[in-house]
């Protein structure tokens, strides 16, 4: 189908390690979102791009969390030197235009042991 | 962004109806009240927004009395497959509220 698409679906990487998350928005839509999802709990909210340009990263809970769309379609999150506490489901959603209901992917569980 | 507070869990079984009231006393008058359904291992999904009085869709109906400091979801007929996480979020939607603040939702478990 023509939904958000998140690659890897599992990630195990070792603590320290750098990991990269990949998301593929629904074609034409503008907005972009990254979430957090712990075990048990909703999703919290990261960072928003609109097109490529990121219009908020208030979300990102330290420094080695970075997220770039450089071309307005296709987004990375990245983590530098993984640490334990970044074990949680990553979801990655977009919208045709801000304040439209949110489309989301399933997802990739990162696992850092 | 309004607080809500919503059931933790509630059981059903198919073929009833079940009910979810959220908790939003502090909402503010440009709020909207959305709903999204979340299935193990999938990314939430919506289901229904709503701004006041009653709204109705294929798959359920969003209750916001006059005050507007409660909302009832309403599923009609739930089958095993309607076992998910239901969240209910306060919001300035649909203009500008993109941060959506979900909180820890209520599990619905359907049982046969």
């Amino acid at each position: 189908g023509a939904g958000v698409s998140q690659s890897p679906r599992y990630k195990v990487a070792k603590r320290g390690q750098d990991v990269a998350l990949r998301c593929d928005p629904i074609s034409g839509h503008v907005s972009l979102f990254w979430y957090q999802q712990a075990l048990g709990q909703g999703p919290e909210f990261l960072t928003y791009f609109q097109n490529e340009a990121q219009l908020d990263k208030s979300g990102l809970p330290s420094d080695r969390f970075f997220a770039e769309r450089p071309e307005g379609s296709v987004s990375t999150l990245k983590i530098q030197r993984t640490q334990q506490e970044d074990s949680a489901v990553y979801l990655c959603a977009s919208s045709p235009i801000e304040g439209q209901p949110q489309h989301f992917g399933d997802g990739t569980r990162l696992s850092i042991l | 962004l309004a607080k809500t507070t919503q059931p933790i869990s509630m059981d059903s079984y198919e073929g009833q109806e079940v009910n979810i009231t959220c908790s939003h006393n502090n909402i503010a008058t440009n709020d909207y009240i959305t709903w999204y359904q979340q299935f193990p291992s999938q990314g939430p999904r919506f289901i229904i927004q709503g701004y006041k009085t009653k709204v109705t869709n294929e798959v359920a109906s969003l209750f916001i009395p006059a005050d507007r400091k409660s909302s009832t979801l309403s599923l009609p007929r739930v089958s095993l497959s309607d076992t998910a996480v239901y969240y209910c979020l306060v919001g300035d939607a649909p203009s500008n509220d993109y941060k959506l603040s979900f909180g820890a939702g209520t599990t619905v478990t359907v049982r046969a």
